[in-house]
């Protein structure tokens, strides 16, 4: 089952403007993470925000969460265009221990 | 260097064919995942790992076997019973939170 659902599909724009991604999920979560995966590779971790975190910052990213809404949000600023790949939410469980559920992802292009 | 090393990194599989694909961490990482991708999607767990000779199923296990006599390893078997077993398949392990993924094997039945 994927949990997490990510908004837009896909996403262009022009470097050196903001991307930002929402994810939504359905179930209670320990905490929320962000990969990112260029064509073709596997995935690599960005982040990972917990429960009872409302904001969170790594360099040019930001994440934010907001468990009443079952929301999280993905901003990287100043994009450029090596940051063109997909990117994903996931989500564990609440019992520990869960593998992660990821969602099927934003694809974004940023163009030079 | 740390690391998870999946090979090969493109294999032809035929009709009725069992096929091995192999995932070794140098991690020291006690829990490993297999998720399979398909093109435009995101991952679907396979089956998955939390100590030595003991793995659970994930959402779609059907036609798959693996195995864990070793921390390091965990190979995934795709057997004939996976009726469409063509996809991106991705290996990870984590000592806790943010998983390491190995760079794939791409499996493509002929």
């Amino acid at each position: 089952s994927q949990q997490g659902e990510e908004d837009p599909q896909a996403l262009s724009i022009q470097e050196g403007e903001n991307a930002t991604m929402n994810c939504s999920y359905k179930t209670s979560i320990n905490n929320l993470q962000w990969y990112r995966q260029n064509s073709g590779r596997g995935l690599v971790h960005l982040i990972l925000i917990r429960s009872n975190e409302r904001e969170k910052h790594s360099g040019r990213l930001r994440v934010t969460l907001d468990t009443s809404k079952k929301s999280s949000s993905l901003l990287i600023t100043a994009s450029r265009a090596a940051d063109t790949a997909s990117y994903f939410c996931a989500t564990d469980g609440v019992s520990g221990n869960t593998p992660l559920v990821f969602g099927k992802g934003t694809r974004l292009s940023v163009i030079a | 260097d740390g690391g998870i090393t999946q090979s090969p990194k493109y294999l032809f599989r035929k009709e009725g064919q069992n096929v091995t694909l192999s995932c070794e961490q140098n991690l020291n990482h006690d829990a490993m995942y297999w998720y399979r991708q398909d093109p435009g999607q995101g991952l679907r767990l396979i089956y998955y790992s939390q100590i030595v000779n003991d793995f659970q199923k994930g959402d779609i296990a059907e036609g798959y076997s693996v195995s864990r006599e070793k921390k390091e390893s965990f190979p995934l078997t795709v057997t004939s019973a996976q009726k469409n077993p063509t996809a991106f398949y991705l290996c990870a392990s984590t000592l806790g939170f943010g998983y390491t993924f190995g760079s794939g094997t791409r499996l493509t039945v002929v």
